[in-house]
C-alpha cells in the first residue's frame, strides 16, 4: 500500500441498505477524513478523527457513522442509505503537525437507488 | 456563516497565464490551501499561505491578503495538463478544511 486507498471503488445500493466504506492508509498520519462531493458544491466534511480511539462530527454528518480502532483505518458506515447520499465519498488523511496538507484517496462512488 | 467564494468555470489559452480568484468568510483563520482536481480524481495538494504575499512553486503561484479575505492561483505557461478543477480551502479556528466548489478550468490550443 502506498498512501490512502479506498474500497468499494464504486457501489449501487438499494435504499435502506446499510454499507461501509473502507479506507486505509500507511503514512501513520493521526488525522483522518471523510467528505463527500456533490457536483456545484465544494467538499463537505462528514466525520473526523484527530487520533486512534477519538472521532468528530463534521458538517454533515446525520445518516452516518464512523470508528477509528487503530490509526491506518477509517471506515464510514451509512446505517440505512438513502437516494440523498448518493455521491463522491472522499477520506483523507494528514499529520498533526506543520499545516497539515490532507492527503486524498481515490474516492468512492456510491449510488443509492 | 463561513463562505468561499471562486468562479465556476474559466477558459485560457496553451501557454498563456491565468489568474484564479477566491475570497473567503470564514470563523477564524489558519491558513488558505489551493488544491487541483482532474475530473474522476482525487484533489491533490498544490500551495498554502498562511502570510500575506505571494509563494511561487514552479509555474504556479499563490498570493494571499488576510486583511481582504482574497487569495488568488496563479497558473503561468499553460499547458493541456492543466485542465482541472482548482479548489481553494481555508482552514478555520477548528482546524478544518472549509471548502469552495471549485473553479474549473478548460484550456483550449
Amino acid at each position: 500500500i502506498a498512501g490512502i486507498t479506498q474500497a468499494p471503488t464504486s457501489q449501487i445500493l438499494a435504499a435502506g441498505r446499510r454499507m461501509t466504506l473502507r479506507c486505509t492508509q500507511d503514512m501513520r498520519h493521526n488525522a483522518m477524513y471523510w467528505y463527500r462531493q456533490d457536483l456545484g458544491l465544494g467538499l463537505r466534511l462528514i466525520h473526523y478523527s484527530n487520533t486512534a480511539g477519538t472521532t468528530g462530527k463534521g458538517e454533515v454528518p446525520d445518516g452516518y457513522s464512523v470508528s477509528r480502532a487503530n490509526t491506518d483505518d477509517f471506515p464510514l458506515t451509512l446505517a440505512s442509505a438513502v437516494p440523498s447520499q448518493t455521491s463522491v465519498y472522499f477520506c483523507a488523511s494528514s499529520d498533526t503537525g506543520g499545516y497539515n496538507e490532507q492527503f486524498f484517496g481515490p474516492g468512492t462512488r456510491l449510488t443509492v437507488l | 456563516g463561513q463562505n468561499i467564494d471562486q468562479p465556476t468555470e474559466m477558459t485560457a489559452t496553451e501557454g498563456a497565464i491565468v489568474q484564479i480568484n477566491c475570497t473567503y468568510q470564514t470563523s477564524g483563520f489558519n491558513g488558505l490551501f489551493w488544491y487541483q482536481q482532474h475530473a474522476g480524481e482525487a484533489p491533490t495538494f498544490l500551495s498554502y499561505n498562511v502570510l500575506d504575499g505571494l509563494e511561487e512553486k514552479g509555474r504556479f503561484s499563490s498570493f494571499l491578503s488576510r486583511s481582504k479575505g482574497y487569495s488568488y492561483l496563479l497558473l503561468k505557461e499553460l499547458q493541456m495538463k492543466d485542465s482541472a478543477s482548482y479548489l481553494c480551502a481555508v482552514m478555520d479556528s477548528n482546524y478544518q478544511l472549509i471548502w469552495g466548489a471549485g473553479t474549473k478550468l478548460i484550456i483550449k490550443p
